[in-house]
């Protein structure tokens, strides 16, 4: 199965920029890359998904490298609410399995 | 509003000790999915669902089942559970397949003596 690295851990300011990274060397061309994140002691939420091209919503926008092996996060003014651990995973289209990596904490200092 | 429900919130049990945890969501949603997280090692899916009485095991189904007789529910199964089962767990839901938005519930904390 195609698998994600992140770093551990990561640590911002607030009110500026945050570029969370992710590695899938191994996508294959139907793979979509899903970004969540999970806020202290609660499940995971949808943060932003893509294919080929960047993605902007609310939240986030997506970057995704024109090989696809790598993508990055960026919120784009990160407040202490945003704070919390974010996963990248590739959801495999022919397949109903949804694979999880280890994701990255997130620290936002005041 | 639309969720997903989880029970038992936390649950304290024994070895062996036959027991069900309850997921149900109110969005219609066909896809639906156990997870369990453990420090370190992120979230793993145990089983999912694509619709009523489809089912598939994940990437650790060992030691689970599942059923899904009506789409809005989708309950985890231990028949004897065991210490390395010690573990936080989520069911999720989506409107039609893993590719869609997955909904999470509030996540059941399982104790095995």
């Amino acid at each position: 199965d195609a698998k994600t690295t992140q770093p551990n851990s990561m640590e911002s300011n607030e009110e500026e920029p945050v570029h969370l990274p992710c590695n899938h060397s191994t996508i294959s061309g139907t793979d979509y890359i899903h970004w969540y994140r999970q806020l202290p002691s609660q499940g995971p939420e949808y943060v932003i998904h893509g294919l080929t091209s960047n993605v902007n919503n609310r939240m986030a926008s997506l970057a995704i490298a024109e090989d696809r092996k790598s993508s990055t996060l960026i919120l784009h003014r990160a407040t202490l609410r945003d704070a919390a651990v974010y996963y990248c995973i590739l959801i495999v289209t022919n397949a109903g399995k949804s694979t999880f990596g280890d994701g990255t904490t997130l620290t936002v200092k005041p | 509003e639309a969720q997903v429900t989880q029970n038992p919130r936390y649950l304290i049990t024994v070895t062996g000790k036959k027991l069900t945890v309850t997921c149900s969501q109110n969005m219609n949603h066909e896809y639906m999915s156990w997870y369990r997280q453990d420090p370190g090692l992120g979230l793993r899916q145990i089983y999912y669902s694509m619709n009523v009485e489809v089912t598939d095991k994940g990437d650790v189904p060992e030691g689970y089942k599942v059923s899904r007789k009506e789409k809005r529910n989708f309950p985890l199964i231990l028949e004897s559970p065991s210490p390395n089962q010690t573990s936080l767990y989520f069911c999720a839901s989506s409107r039609q397949t893993q590719l869609d938005t997955q909904y999470f519930g509030p996540g059941t904390r399982l104790t095995v003596l």
